[in-house]
């Protein structure tokens, strides 16, 4: 079964370091997404893609923030300088058609662990 | 924005039925989700509701969806303990929002 996989499952990074997270998306699918989940609190919108751009993002996804689809399967989020604060776990996803129209399929996770 | 709105905890017994609650507040959703996710994995689509319904049933998960009222409940079955997750639901326009979910333990 296709599935979104994301790597790497668990960075640990000192403050101020740049991270890149990856996910490999569903091959025919043409909408990805990032979210966050900081520890015991909700699952965040971060950004939205389509056509090689971003199509919508929240007020979290600031200029520390940005996304890349650099060869046509993987999916990047890069943050520039880590903050304490960027310390959650980070799931990619993926999907057919946009937003509620259509069932968004989810990697496990990459845990940021900002010390 | 969306905000949804979920109780944080349900406790419930090997074999009773369980309830999930949720409330909304974007009623542009073409489809209302509930999610699941289990310890140390991600969101996994559990089922889902289009808006115009009021109740959808697949086998032991049975949604309904009050559109007046914004709510939307997710009911279990027989709950197993495999059941044990957090349970998202989830709606939205171009983006799906998520609230904090709720923990269900299941208990013997």
């Amino acid at each position: 079964e296709p599935e979104v996989t994301q790597t790497p499952s668990h960075q640990v990074t000192q403050m101020g370091q740049e991270v890149i997270l990856r996910c490999v998306p569903i091959s025919n699918h043409l909408y990805f997404y990032w979210y966050r989940q900081i520890l015991g609190q909700k699952v965040e919108f971060l950004v939205s893609f389509y056509n090689n751009e971003i199509s919508e993002k929240s007020e979290i996804f600031d200029d520390q923030f940005s996304v890349e689809r650099p060869d046509g399967s993987n999916f990047t989020l890069k943050i520039r300088s880590t903050k304490l604060e960027d310390s959650a776990m980070y799931f990619c996803a993926s999907s057919v058609r946009q937003g509620s129209t259509g069932e968004l399929f989810f990697g496990e996770g990459s845990r940021l662990t900002v010390l | 924005g969306e905000d949804v709105e979920q109780s944080l905890f349900l406790s419930v017994r090997e074999g009773d039925s369980s309830v999930i609650n949720c409330t909304y507040t974007d009623s542009s959703s073409t489809y209302l989700y509930w999610y699941k996710q289990e310890p140390g994995a991600g969101l996994q689509l559990l089922t889902y509701i289009f808006s115009n319904m009021d109740m959808k049933q697949d086998q032991r998960l049975t949604v309904l969806l009050n559109k007046k009222d914004k709510h939307l409940s997710l009911r279990i079955a027989d709950t197993q303990t495999g059941d044990s997750a957090i349970y998202f639901c989830t709606g939205g326009g171009n983006k799906l929002t998520f609230g904090t979910g709720t923990q269900l333990k299941v208990e013997l």
